[in-house]
């Protein structure tokens, strides 16, 4: 069975422009979650979807914004990129609410 | 505010030996961790688990301890091995929080040394 697919592995963008992530979760998985990974702050979660419904947010700001789609694929937005969004972007799938994630690669982003 | 903290940004070890790895953590709404391991360039790896109602759990070479009242965990891997060279994170969730919604720790970096 194929894991957690994140695309693109790296990406490079400059201040101000918006980027779009993308994760397809482990088939049969309907819930997905995404979090950041930085050196200072370790992982921190950034939202949870579930039937393409969003369950949970975590406390970043509205330019970052995310979608799950009826086959379960998610996508994550950041609009009005800044230096600070540099970070590796996890997404992670489970069956639901009560079963344990399973992470993807991640998405590198650096912000020049 | 920090909710779970793993103090020890690093710890080395020789192989064959035992690795404790801690975590504390400060909201009491926390009832349920995990420990995930995290190779370079790759996403973390679920390793075990613990509910509140227990204070260990054990799954081969791997032991969770929970301390409640200090609001402390631990992660013991006995008998080390080079390959557990990783960073790992503690993580916590609380009752009727999705786990999908977890709280970390910055990691420790193990080394085990051959």
């Amino acid at each position: 069975k194929a894991g957690v697919t994140q695309t693109p592995r790296y990406l490079i963008k400059t201040r101000g422009q918006q980027v779009t992530l993308s994760c397809s979760p482990i088939s049969g998985h309907r819930s997905v979650s995404w979090y950041q990974q930085t050196p200072g702050q370790g992982l921190q979660f950034l939202f949870e979807y579930f039937s393409e419904t969003q369950r949970n947010k975590g406390n970043f700001p509205g330019r970052f914004s995310g979608r799950q789609f009826s086959n379960s694929r998610s996508e994550m937005n950041v609009s009005t990129l800044e230096l600070g969004d540099s970070a590796l972007y996890l997404c992670a799938s489970s069956l639901g609410a009560n079963e344990k994630l399973f992470f993807g690669s991640g998405t590198q982003l650096s912000v020049l | 505010d920090q909710q779970v903290k793993q103090n020890s940004p690093s710890l080395s070890v020789q192989e064959g030996r035992i690795s404790i790895l801690n975590c504390d953590y400060t909201n009491s709404m926390f009832d349920y961790f995990l420990w995930y391991k995290k190779y370079p360039a790759e996403g973390p790896t679920f390793l075990i688990s613990i509910s509140s109602i227990k204070d260990k759990n054990e799954d081969g070479r791997f032991t969770v301890f929970l301390n409640k009242s200090a609001k402390h965990l631990s992660l013991h891997i006995v008998p080390s091995q080079p390959g557990d060279s990783a960073v790992y994170f503690c993580a916590a969730t609380g009752s009727g929080t999705s786990y999908g919604k977890l709280t970390f720790g910055q990691g420790t970096i193990l080394t085990v040394h051959p």
